[in-house]
């Protein structure tokens, strides 16, 4: 067990909707990232929270977006799904800076219908 | 943005054989490398790591090598059994300003341990 913890783990929804997946990192972790792991495109990095701010960007789509909030835990709205949005979302933290070994969380399936 | 290979993508090996796999990166100002095990239905864990002021570490059955020259770094496991039959992914960190960080992965390898 990561100490990294995600929900839902499973979520089946149609195309057009909107979803939020939730993590809560390890304790003391300010720093917290969000994957997207598909069969054909391997874990891709979305973005990077620090302490409530943004601090790095990866491939995330417009229609993505994250927020951290004052308790540090953080949030993934994934809206306006198509089927290809279907994926393994992972969440991971680490305590501070870069170079820092992050943890990953168990994932969230999301199957777009 | 930094570029991460990993080889083989599939290797497969007998109990008790060792089990090598190959990654490049393509940032020299990358300094960090870890490698995560991801089992089936699971998150990725980190199972070892290596900082670029360091050439070799080894923890038990599993040693991480890395050559900056070059550009490489690979994961050797010995004595191989079968619950090390998993995912494996290298990855590389580019991030260096402030408190910025990311990890770029290679694309996994399935290690298959065969009895």
């Amino acid at each position: 067990d990561s100490g990294v913890t995600q929900t839902p783990k499973h979520l089946i929804t149609a195309t057009g909707q909107r979803v939020t997946l939730r993590c809560s990192p390890r304790s003391g972790d300010l720093s917290v990232y969000w994957y997207q792991q598909s069969l054909d495109q391997g874990l891709q990095f979305l973005i990077q929270y620090y302490n409530g701010e943004e601090r790095a960007k990866g491939n995330i789509l417009e229609r993505f977006s994250a927020q951290q909030f004052p308790d540090l835990h953080s949030e993934l709205n994934l809206s306006s799904l198509e089927l290809g949005d279907s994926a393994l979302y992972f969440c991971a933290s680490s305590p501070w800076v870069v170079g820092d070994t992050i943890y990953f969380g168990e994932g969230s399936w999301l199957t777009v219908v | 943005g930094e570029n991460v290979e990993q080889h083989p993508s599939t290797l497969s090996v007998q109990e008790g054989d060792s089990a090598v796999i190959k990654c490049t990166y393509s940032d020299s100002a990358s300094n960090y490398f870890p490698w995560y095990k991801q089992e089936l239905g699971k998150g990725p864990q980190l199972i070892i790591d290596i900082r670029s002021n360091v050439g070799e570490k080894k923890d038990q059955r599993i040693a991480v090598t890395l050559n900056k020259t070059a550009k490489h770094f690979s994961l050797h496991i010995t004595e191989t059994q079968p619950e090390d039959s998993a995912v494996y992914f290298c990855a590389a960190s580019s991030g260096n300003t402030g408190t910025a960080s990311k990890l770029t992965f290679g694309t996994g390898t399935r290690l298959q341990v065969t009895l």
